[in-house]
């Protein structure tokens, strides 16, 4: 079965510092990827997907994400991070994109920014 | 509106009462999801839709819960014999399907007492 793990629960960074977001699947094929992201008051909002391709994907905000398949992973970057950043993150795994966006989650890694 | 609309945004019920949840997609969508978030939680899958008919209902907990979409459009997740553990917050999504980008809504809080 597919799962998602983000082993990080909160993330505490000064603003302008590098950002990096971990993210592990398992999934037997190859997985199509996403990260979310969840601010206060808001719904959750793509920032990322990698379907296949380039292992390197870019995002809004200026978010980037490696995908890593001797890893297992999807982690999520940013060079330098705003205040207005400040939110929960979530990693997803998609089984197939066909006709259904039936996607799991992780448990989210909720992102501090301090000035 | 241009987003994904959820009614009411917070409701608070007693253990064992009947609860409708209401999704309100963005025009022209013709998937519909529904998530649930539990606390500390990431969003996890109950129920999509193409178009009227349920496609995939594998992540509904048990038959007290039961989602329509009777249109296509508007749809209804209902909750019959309300417990405890059903309080969380019931995040609805839409998209045009095959993109893996979901809209969503800002979420239904439920809290069961």
């Amino acid at each position: 079965a597919q799962s998602v793990t983000q082993p990080d629960i909160h993330i505490t960074v000064s603003e302008g510092a590098s950002l990096e977001l971990r993210c592990n699947y398992s999934y037997g094929a190859t997985p199509y990827l996403f990260w979310y992201v969840q601010s206060p008051g808001q719904g959750l909002q793509l920032l990322l997907k990698y379907f296949s391709g380039d292992t390197l994907v870019q995002g809004i905000k200026g978010f980037e994400a490696e995908f890593k398949r001797s890893q297992s992973s999807f982690n999520l970057r940013k060079p330098s991070v705003h205040w207005s950043d400040a939110a929960e993150y979530f990693c997803a795994v998609g089984a197939s994109i066909g006709d259904t966006d039936k996607l799991i989650f992780g448990t989210g890694t909720r992102l501090q920014v301090f000035p | 509106g241009a987003g994904v609309s959820q009614t009411p945004s917070n409701k608070v019920t007693e253990k064992g009462k009947y609860v409708e949840l209401r999704c309100d997609p963005i025009s022209g969508h013709t998937a519909l999801y529904w998530y649930r978030q539990s606390l500390g939680q990431g969003p996890e899958f109950l129920i999509y839709f193409q178009g009227t008919g349920a496609a995939d209902d594998s992540g509904l907990p048990n038959d007290r819960f039961f989602a329509v979409r009777p249109e296509g459009s508007v749809s209804t997740l209902k909750i019959q014999r309300t417990e405890r553990g059903d309080s969380a917050v019931y995040l609805c999504a839409s998209s045009t399907g095959g993109t893996g980008e979901l809209f969503f809504g800002e979420g239904s809080r439920l809290t069961v007492l």
